[in-house]
């Protein structure tokens, strides 16, 4: 089976930077994804690490090491609007994926 | 952009109904899905489509069936409601293609059950 950790929650001043970290134990490996949930709202997909090493996508960056099967969501110039869970998420086989619980972001001012 | 729309935003049901959830998209996706969304245990896969008529069990199919008989739409039916399934039900679809393709999420159907 499929197993993910992350933190339950993470909080950071605006402006800053936080890390987001993700462990998996998983029967197969088909990559390491995140999304992203504002509260009331649906689950966006924000990026994907197939290989090891650093994914940027403007103030967002993932990171994977499939040697110690961890992760991790790197956030930059952290603005209000960032606060969310994000969820990071493992295939399970060709089709599904399988969710960690996800880490609930507070940015204070 | 992908559009994947939920027939409803919030339904009230009561114990024992029959009751279905609708779920549509409009990019030709072959790959659909149905998931739970309950605070502190993230997102559950319940079942999931590869293809129009083909269906397979996620994690937590135990009370539940799904019906793919048009690519677009994907129906997810609690056969006898209990006051257990109440929760946030999240569809989504994706492309074939592998892991690597995103899924794209409709905006939720919160269900209780009475």
């Amino acid at each position: 089976g499929q197993s993910l950790e992350q933190p339950s929650e993470v909080t950071a001043v605006e402006g800053a930077i936080v890390q987001i970290n993700c462990t998996y134990q998983t029967s197969g490996f088909y990559g390491l994804s995140w999304y992203q949930q504002h509260d009331g709202g649906a689950p966006t997909f924000l990026s994907y690490n197939a290989l090891d090493g650093l994914e940027e996508t403007g103030r967002f960056s993932s990171f994977l090491s499939r040697s110690d099967s961890y992760g991790y969501l790197l956030l930059q110039e952290l603005q209000m609007k960032d606060s969310a869970s994000y969820f990071c998420a493992t295939g399970a086989g060709s089709y599904q994926l399988t969710f960690g619980k996800g880490t609930k972001l507070s940015v204070i001012p | 952009d992908v559009k994947v729309t939920q027939s409803s935003r919030y339904l009230v049901k009561r114990t024992g109904e029959k009751v279905f959830l609708e779920c549509v998209q409009d990019m030709d996706h072959e790959n659909m899905f149905w998931y739970r969304q309950d605070p502190g245990l993230g997102l559950r896969l319940i079942y999931f489509s590869y293809d129009v008529k083909m269906k397979e069990k996620g994690d937590i199919p135990e009370g539940y069936s799904v019906s793919r008989e048009k690519k677009e739409r994907f129906s997810l039916i609690l056969e006898s409601a209990s006051t257990n399934q109440t929760s946030m039900y999240l569809c989504a679809s994706r492309s074939t293609g592998g892991s690597n393709q995103p899924q794209h999420f409709g905006d939720g159907t919160r269900l209780s059950i009475l």
